[in-house]
């Protein structure tokens, strides 16, 4: 059976901090997704990671893929409160399907 | 939003009677999900179909059926609904290529009292 962990589940930071979310997974997935989603609202699409070694970075947000480890990271620098959201990973696609985690809900506090 | 329109956006019903959530895409995808999303679960895939009239189970199916006639609506029925299919639903379209992104329609909160 797929799982896919998400550590932590709910995250509190002040403004001015970093701070990494893990996505594990146990199955091996040549690439993985992250989303965010705004309390009351759909899931948009924050990056794809299509091979071992991809980092990706959008402003303060940078994710990157092991895929020997079946990890993936979202590091967040210096948050500032606009990031605050319910980040999900997902590895895949397997078969065309792609498997969640729980999501980790960032809660960024000035 | 991708081209994707979920009815009814918001749907309180009762206990045992059938409820039908329809999604709606403009741009002839031939992925198509639907997935519950439940707080400390994240999303789960119930059905989903990759072309007209195929369609394959996902996860958490048992109490669901889909059907899709046409490349642009997928539908997902509740036969008889319970208190346990209380959630937020979400259809998704896949739109292929390399980077295979699915993208999200705006959720439907179903309240089955």
């Amino acid at each position: 059976e797929l799982k896919v962990e998400q550590n932590p589940l709910f995250l509190s930071m002040q403004e001015g901090k970093n701070y990494t979310i893990y996505c594990n997974y146990s199955t091996t997935s040549d690439r993985l997704y992250w989303y965010r989603q705004d309390p009351g609202k759909s899931l948009e699409s924050l990056f794809v990671l299509l091979s071992n070694g991809a980092v990706k970075q959008e402003g303060r947000l940078m994710a990157s893929l092991d895929t020997k480890a079946r990890l993936s990271t979202l590091h967040i620098t210096a948050a500032v409160h606009d990031l605050s959201a319910t980040y999900f990973c997902a590895p895949g696609p397997y078969g065309n399907k792609l498997v969640f985690g729980a999501g980790t809900i960032l809660r960024v506090k000035s | 939003d991708a081209g994707i329109t979920q009815s009814p956006r918001h749907k309180v019903t009762e206990t045992g009677t059938p409820v039908t959530l329809r999604c709606h895409q403009t741009e002839n995808h031939r992925y198509m999900y639907w997935y519950r999303q439940d707080p400390g679960h994240g999303l789960r895939l119930i059905h989903y179909s990759y072309g007209v009239k195929d369609t394959d189970k996902g996860e958490v199916s048992d109490g669901y059926s889909v059907s899709r006639s046409k490349t642009e609506d997928f539908l997902l029925t509740l036969e008889s609904a319970t208190s346990s299919q209380t959630s937020v639903y979400f259809c998704a379209i896949s739109v292929g290529g390399e980077r295979n992104i699915q993208y999200f329609g705006a959720g439907t909160r179903l309240s089955v009292l």
